[in-house]
């Protein structure tokens, strides 16, 4: 119930594609999925996130999209660039106490140009 | 600059040689927090503190230890490291509040032979 399980494991698009990566999750007690984007030999940092009572999130040409009946949440890409290449993974948490992060796999992303 | 900062960033050791993972934080956050990320399993969360002194187990938080002795510092330590402990390790802080943004450190990518 605690876990977030995330697909594709690895993404190959083109530049200009819109990339798409799925998040399902049990516990409907989470109140909190952000998505966080890693860089080969960095730390993970945070790229955008959604609360429940709304059903699509943009910042810039990222787009969170949400469905709570599903328990399902989504990433897209829009217009991907070679620079968006990194590992992206998204997370879940409830609130109460530390607010824990439960992370799914995570997904490698490669835009060729 | 506001910073994790991890070190040493890369680490060999044998079985058994007792190793600390330093990681410090100048945004003066209550909470911090220390992960592994191991390939197909996402970011597991080792421990976490809410505050000085106090420090509680995460998902797998067996053959670790840490302390919180002052806000901005917080230690983990392996006090008989095995092989299975190698893995790429993140520490991060967050300000006390519902769903704050975590910021995680550069990593440690420690190897126990």
């Amino acid at each position: 119930q605690q876990q977030v399980k995330q697909s594709p494991q690895s993404l190959i698009v083109q530049k200009g594609g819109i990339p798409i990566i799925n998040c399902a999750y049990e516990n409907t007690a989470f109140d909190y999925f952000p998505w966080y984007q890693q860089f080969p030999g960095k730390g993970p940092a945070l790229l955008i996130a959604i609360r429940p009572d709304v059903s699509e999130k943009k910042e810039g040409r990222f787009t969170i999209s949400f469905n709570k009946s599903a328990k399902q949440f989504s990433l897209h890409i829009m217009d991907s660039q070679p620079g968006d290449s990194a590992t992206y993974f998204c997370a879940a948490s409830m609130a109460g106490g530390y607010n824990k992060l439960i992370f799914g796999a995570g997904t490698r992303l490669a835009v060729h140009p | 600059e506001a910073q994790v900062t991890q070190n040493p960033r890369y680490l060999i050791t044998v079985t058994g040689k007792k190793l600390t993972v330093t990681c410090s934080q100048n945004m003066n956050h209550e909470y911090m927090s220390w992960y592994r990320q191991d390939p197909g399993l996402g970011l597991r969360q080792i421990y976490y503190s809410m505050n000085v002194e106090v420090t509680d187990k995460g998902d797998v938080p067996e053959g670790y230890k840490v302390s919180r002795k002052e806000k901005r510092n917080f230690p983990l330590i392996l006090e008989s490291p095995s092989p299975n402990q190698t893995s790429l390790y993140f520490c991060a802080s967050k300000p006390r509040g519902m769903n704050t943004e975590a910021f995680f450190g550069q990593g440690t990518r420690l190897t126990v032979v």
